[in-house]
This record gives C-alpha cells, sequence and structure tokens, in this order.
C-alpha cells in the first residue's frame, strides 16, 4: 500500500491564480481530512468527509473547496489565492470509529506571491 | 469552541535528560492521541489514549490522560536525538468525527 499520497509537493503561485492539491489514498478508508499547517504550528482543519458524496467544513474554510466523487480521492481548490494561504497542507484519512487513526500524506507546501 | 494548548512551546535539551510534554484543555475529549511530526513529513501516531487516568508507555516515553479527560501529558526519559521533531496532541470530541490538534512542541535533542 503506498497509504496516503499527495501531489504537487511544492508549489509558488500567483496572488489572484487557481490550484487544486490532490490527494488519494489506497487503505478503502471512509474519512478523509484536509489540513492546514502555518510555520511551526498545529494543524488547523480544512474540510473533512466521512464518505463518497458527503463534504463538510471544519475551522478554517474559507477560500478553499473540496469535492469527494470516489471513496480513493479528495482534492482541495483553491479558486482566489492569497498570501494568507502560505502554509503546508497535509491530507489524512480514517476509517470511522472513537479514537480512530488519521494516517497523513507528505504535505504539499504553497507559496503564495 | 474546543482549544488545546500546549506547554512548552520549545524545548532544547541534551541527550539523556528527562521532559515532559504538557496538553490543556478546558473541554472534556473521549480521546486523545500524540502524534509526532518530523521536518518535510506528515505527523505520526504514537499512542491514543481513552480512559480518564490511563497510562499508557511505549519504550522511554509515557503518556497518561487526566482523570477528568481534559488534559494529558508526555513524559520522555533518557532523551535521544532520534526523539527530535514536533509532538502534536489531539482530542476527539464527543460526537464529532473530527480530531482537534494542540498547539505543537518542538523538541531538539543535542547529542
Amino acid at each position: 500500500n503506498a497509504g496516503v499520497t499527495q501531489t504537487p509537493k511544492f508549489r509558488i503561485l500567483k496572488i489572484g491564480q487557481s490550484m487544486t492539491l490532490q490527494c488519494t489514498q489506497d487503505m478503502n478508508h471512509n474519512y478523509m481530512y484536509w489540513y492546514r499547517q502555518d510555520p511551526g504550528m498545529g494543524l488547523k482543519l480544512i474540510y473533512y468527509s466521512v464518505g463518497a458524496g458527503i463534504t463538510d467544513k471544519g475551522e478554517v474554510p474559507n477560500g478553499y473547496n473540496v469535492s469527494r466523487s470516489t471513496t480513493e480521492d479528495f482534492p482541495l481548490r483553491l479558486e482566489l489565492a492569497a498570501p494568507s494561504q502560505t502554509s503546508v497542507y497535509f491530507c489524512a484519512s480514517s476509517f470511522p470509529g472513537q479514537g480512530r487513526e488519521q494516517y497523513f500524506g507528505p504535505g504539499t507546501r504553497l507559496t503564495v506571491t | 469552541t474546543q482549544l488545546l494548548e500546549q506547554s512548552p512551546q520549545f524545548l532544547s535539551i541534551q541527550e539523556g535528560e528527562n521532559l515532559t510534554v504538557y496538553c490543556n484543555s478546558s473541554s472534556v475529549f473521549s480521546s486523545l492521541q500524540w502524534y509526532r511530526q518530523e521536518p518535510g513529513e506528515g505527523p505520526v501516531l504514537l499512542v491514543t489514549v481513552v480512559t480518564g487516568g490511563e497510562v499508557k508507555k511505549l519504550k522511554r516515553l509515557t503518556f497518561q490522560f487526566g482523570d477528568a479527560r481534559k488534559d494529558s501529558s508526555l513524559h520522555i526519559t533518557a532523551a535521544q536525538p532520534g526523539d527530535t521533531g514536533l509532538y502534536l496532541c489531539a482530542g476527539e470530541g464527543g460526537n464529532t468525527d473530527k480530531l482537534i490538534f494542540g498547539t505543537g512542541t518542538r523538541l531538539q535533542v543535542f547529542p
């Protein structure tokens, strides 16, 4: 199993550009999550999904959109990039249930200039 | 809004020293997890505690969940350079499908 994979690893965007961060998992997990991590900080939840066709907002959803058409894929869309979106983005997945482990991808480092 | 505060924020110690990291909240959590994150990688789960007062040991690491399930601690005995990283606690609320992550403790262990 590859686990959780994310592409790209690095990206530089200009203000106002759009892009999609890709996330795929091969563990047949129902739940998937997108987090952002600012330098030296913890993780903040952007969006999450409990299954194909179901998504919900986390703590910091403004400026982002998601979709979940399959169990495996959970792309994150930035429509109009802003410098405040400069961060490292992590995708994670898990099974449902109390105390379930979240498995994280390697992250995408995004800079908006 | 549920918040998890970790202390200290930064910790630099010599190899062989002991240390304790704290994770505190005013909210009750149904379970609490500790993750470690190394530079350029995603967090990796160390342990999950679910019962108030629970203590779990992983080699030199001891994790405790507070009796009221509002706080947790991580104690490392005889720290090694390989323990260097960002330690994150994460709490699971009652009826949510989400984890609330703490603010993080960055540990540096010098040889």
